[in-house]
């Protein structure tokens, strides 16, 4: 069975930084494209950032662009998300997410994590 | 930017059929952004009910069906069951690894 376990959430102040990790099992992690998928309490989905299989390709929504790094490590079969500059708006669960696509036909999240929640406050 | 637009919120009687619908607000929805939705229990990580338009996930009953209706993404519940009470979230791929989720519809089953 896929498992996804986020880690490295908690309380930071404005302006701070903080490194989340989702530890990967059951899958071929290396062989996945995988995202971070965040949900501000009481409010919907927001997807946040997406890695290929190699590090190379990295996206990133337009309002974390620049403060967030997503990465991953494949012999490890772990993904980060290492977050700066961080605002009180970027208060959430941040959920991890196994993307299953076949390029040109479907791209969508088949797994999620239980995540690990940031709290932005001073 | 793009908006992805859902009801926020939906009831149907148990038994009953209900479709929630995904669109943007320019433009028309197809087949082209690979249409996904899913299932939130309060309080749980979201799970994978449809993608690409119209494939249940491994798993899925076969009272959720997905599809196209005019100019949106729609997912048809047939035969609404007590536990079909949840939120649901549509996300449409815009390609080069971006992706859109829509606002969530919250379904009452009573």
């Amino acid at each position: 069975d896929v498992q996804l376990l986020e880690s490295g959430g908690g309380l930071v102040q404005p302006g701070g930084s903080l490194t989340l990790s989702c530890a990967a099992s059951g899958f071929t992690f290396s062989a996945n494209v995988m995202s971070w998928v965040r949900q501000a309490p009481g409010k919907g989905l927001d997807w946040v950032s997406t890695i290929g299989t190699t590090p190379i390709n990295t996206y990133y929504t337009d309002s974390v662009k620049g403060r967030f790094t997503i990465s991953r490590d494949n012999s490890k079969g772990t993904l980060y998300l290492r977050l700066d500059s961080l605002r009180a708006e970027d208060t959430a669960l941040y959920y991890c997410a196994k993307v299953s696509r076949l390029i040109g036909t479907y791209f969508y999240f088949d797994s999620w994590g239980q995540g690990a929640l940031v709290t932005v406050s001073s | 930017q793009t908006v992805v637009t859902q009801e926020p919120s939906f009831s149907v009687s148990p038994g009953g059929t209900v479709t929630l619908t995904c669109g943007l607000t320019s433009g028309s929805v197809s087949s082209t952004y690979s249409p996904s939705w899913y299932q939130q229990i309060p309080g749980q990580a979201p799970r994978a009910l449809i993608y690409n338009t119209n494939v249940r996930s491994s798993g899925v009953p076969d009272r959720f069906s997905g599809s196209i209706v005019g100019n949106k993404a729609a997912l048809t519940i047939t035969g609404a069951q007590a536990d079909d009470e949840s939120d649901y979230y549509c996300s449409l791929y815009m390609g080069s690894g971006v992706s859109v989720f829509g606002g969530g519809t919250q379904l009452t089953v009573l």
